[in-house]
């Protein structure tokens, strides 16, 4: 199965500051049919996750555009532009380009 | 809009059975492969179980975790995917939720495995 590492495991941020969560695959995870099935979810206190951004970039509709993703191959980072106190909670990427299904390990994001 | 709802979930006691079910909609279901996937209380996400669709014989995969006692399955006609479990044990604690490819997800439904 593909691992997926995710850095750092928690992140401390005030509001209003910008933060980046890092998620690197063992291998690479663009498809043969030319598309990276690399997703961030939000699992907030309590809740089921939520998707945020699919496909590496594209953001989920409804979800604020403070959100954005970047990246490709193996190497993929999630940023957060001004965070807020609704963004708490921990955040997962998750790979669907090799099967089954991979999750990394999950960034908490406290806020100060 | 796509929409998953888990249920069946309960307290059961080592070694028994349960038998949960998801139903979808918003969504070509039969074209879906499903997973089930688990979260420990406290812990992260972890995939238990795949299906993938008619096309592909409605093959299944296990994590090892739970290979030989875990069954999925599906009702394309009722757009329902399911899980039975056997053999229960307290690791097998967890919320369980269903999901296509990790896009959509329901509320879960919990499993508590104790004597």
């Amino acid at each position: 199965d593909v691992v997926l590492t995710q850095t750092p495991p928690t992140l401390s941020a005030t509001i209003g500051q910008s933060v980046s969560i890092s998620c690197r695959s063992s291998q690479s995870l663009l498809h043969s049919n030319g598309n990276t099935y690399l997703h961030w979810l939000l699992q907030r206190p309590g809740q089921s996750p939520q998707l945020l951004i699919y496909s590496v970039s594209r953001l989920e509709s409804g979800v604020p555009n403070r959100f954005s993703g970047s990246g490709s191959g193996t190497d993929f980072t999630l940023k957060i532009s001004g965070v807020e106190a609704e963004d708490l909670g921990v955040y997962y990427c998750v790979q669907g380009t090799h099967a089954p299904l991979t999750f990394g390990s999950g960034t908490k994001l406290e806020i100060k | 809009a796509v929409q998953l709802v888990e249920s069946g979930g309960g307290l059961v006691q080592p070694k028994e059975s349960l038998k949960i079910s998801c139903a979808a909609s918003g969504f070509t279901f039969s074209n879906a492969a499903m997973y089930w996937v688990r979260q420990a209380p406290g812990k992260g996400l972890e995939w238990v179980a795949r299906i993938r669709t008619k096309p592909n014989n409605y093959a299944t995969y296990y994590a090892d975790s739970v290979k030989g006692r875990f069954t999925i399955s599906r009702d394309d006609s009722k757009s329902m995917v399911y899980l039975q479990m056997d053999n229960l044990k307290t690791e097998d604690t967890a919320m369980y939720y269903c999901t296509a490819g990790g896009y959509n997800w329901g509320q879960g439904v919990m499993v508590t495995v104790s004597s």
